[in-house]
């Protein structure tokens, strides 16, 4: 089964426009949310976190909104770069519930046209 | 220098061969996990360590087995390869203890390819 969603494969956007990742989960142990970026040829590295007790955090052009009730997450690049082409994974753990590890989504892979 | 480092970064090897796969890391990380990647699948644990003295199987371990060596060095191991443990497989750290929101550093990646 399943824990963590991301229902789209791959996302295509103009360069300036906003891109929007969605994650949905199903375990509600979940109370950290990572976003992990990965080019071609190279390991994932960490993009932006949020904790369950916040909503929405924000670094730079990125941002990450939490909705629990509806056990979904985003990520919102805005303005998007040509350099933001990746595959982006979404991860979530579990402290409360002893499950410490990260359990990652199947990734979907961000296309920004010039 | 990059602060985890795997080695090979590619390898192809033959059924029934045993092959290892090695990671180590400078940044003075006490947990390190192996993940395979392989196509729409996204990335699944296969073992992780959370210090010296302590190895844990993940969601899909069968076939594979770790050994560290020491706080900068896992290892994973493949018996006897077969082709469907043709992936890319990455290492990863992180520094926080037990109770702590954890943030995983991965290396390069290793592309294995069994015939």
């Amino acid at each position: 089964d399943q824990q963590v969603k991301q229902n789209s494969p791959s996302l295509s956007v103009q360069e300036g426009r906003i891109s929007i990742l969605n994650c949905d989960y199903t375990n509600s142990m979940f109370d950290y949310f990572l976003w992990y970026k990965k080019y071609p040829a190279e390991g994932p590295t960490f993009l932006i976190s949020i904790s369950s007790i916040k909503d929405k955090n924000e670094d730079g052009r990125f941002t990450v909104f939490l909705n629990k009730s509806a056990k979904h997450l985003s990520l919102h690049i805005v303005p998007s770069q040509p350099g933001d082409s990746a595959v982006y994974f979404c991860a979530a753990s579990a402290i409360q519930g002893g499950s410490e590890k990260l359990v990652f989504g199947k990734g979907t892979k961000l296309t920004v046209n010039p | 220098d990059a602060d985890v480092t795997q080695t090979p970064r590619n390898r192809i090897t033959k059924t029934g061969k045993r092959i290892m796969l090695e990671c180590s890391q400078t940044k003075g990380h006490d947990r390190m996990y192996w993940y395979r990647q392989d196509p729409g699948l996204g990335l699944r644990l296969i073992y992780y360590s959370f210090d010296v003295k302590d190895i844990n199987k993940g969601e899909i371990s069968d076939g594979y087995s770790v050994s560290r060596q020491a706080q900068a060095k896992f290892s994973l191991s493949l018996e006897s390869a077969i082709p469907n443990q043709t992936a890319l497989y990455f290492c990863a750290t992180s520094d926080l203890g037990r109770g702590y929101q954890e943030t995983q550093y991965f290396g390069p990646g290793t592309r294995l390819l069994v015939l």
